[in-house]
């Protein structure tokens, strides 16, 4: 039950791509679909913004992408905006538990 | 609207115990699988425990196995985490979240719990 691991933090200026990372292991991220991924603003509860690897809930932009290959899943923000600058965190599925990534904090330059 | 309210959150000696309580409201309580997760002081997101619909099935993150029991009444649309034997690393915010299939779709405010002397 090791965290996923992700990049501390990621940036980008107005408009550009940024990717987050997430890897695990064929018992989590690996071995099911099941990936999601929470914006949190400093004071707040976490939001969803991607669950089953791909899928945005109603209300997230479209400019936020989910995807997987192997054991690494990432979060792929397209033209990215001052109010994308928040903490990131990806959650996979495990068997029956739930490991939590260990967060990506995104800086819009 | 979907509403989680926790409560039960405080200040509590190491060794000490507590009982944390979620309100829900604005779904049908019974046909969701819960969740808590907590968040330290400066910290990443740890998932602790869920609980099936019906209650039958409770599952724990290793570091609170034995110690903390996660427990829902139906009835009362209602969602506890029982925590004992607590330490000084278990001070966090509390969150109790809702399923929607395997992801955390709806997250309550979230209470805090300080272990300290």
């Amino acid at each position: 039950q090791s965290a996923l691991t992700q990049p501390r933090s990621v940036s980008g200026s107005p408009g550009q791509s940024v990717a987050i990372s997430c890897t695990g292991t064929s018992s989590d991220v690996g071995g099911y679909n099941y990936v999601s991924w929470y914006q949190q603003y400093p004071g707040t509860a976490p939001k969803l913004f991607i669950s089953d690897v791909t899928k945005r809930p109603s209300g997230v932009p479209d400019r936020f992408s989910g995807s997987k290959s192997g054991n690494t899943a990432s979060l792929t923000i397209s033209g990215l905006q001052a109010e994308d600058e928040a903490d990131y965190y990806c959650c996979s599925y495990a068997g029956n538990n739930y490991v939590f990534g260990t967060g990506t904090k995104v800086t819009v330059l | 609207e979907v509403q989680l309210v926790e409560s039960g959150g405080g200040l509590v000696q190491p060794g000490g115990s507590l009982r944390l309580s979620c309100a829900a409201s604005g779904f049908t309580f019974s046909g969701y699988w819960m969740s808590w997760v907590r968040q330290a002081p400066g910290k990443g997101l740890e998932w602790l425990a869920n609980i099936k619909r019906d209650g039958g099935e409770r599952y724990y993150v290793d570091s609170v196995k034995g110690r903390f029991t996660i427990s829902r009444d139906n009835a009362k649309n209602s969602l506890y985490l029982e925590m004992n034997s607590l330490r000084a690393e278990d001070t966090a915010v509390y969150y109790c979240a809702r399923y929607s299939e395997y992801a955390l779709a709806y997250w309550g405010q979230g209470t805090l719990v300080t272990v300290s002397s």
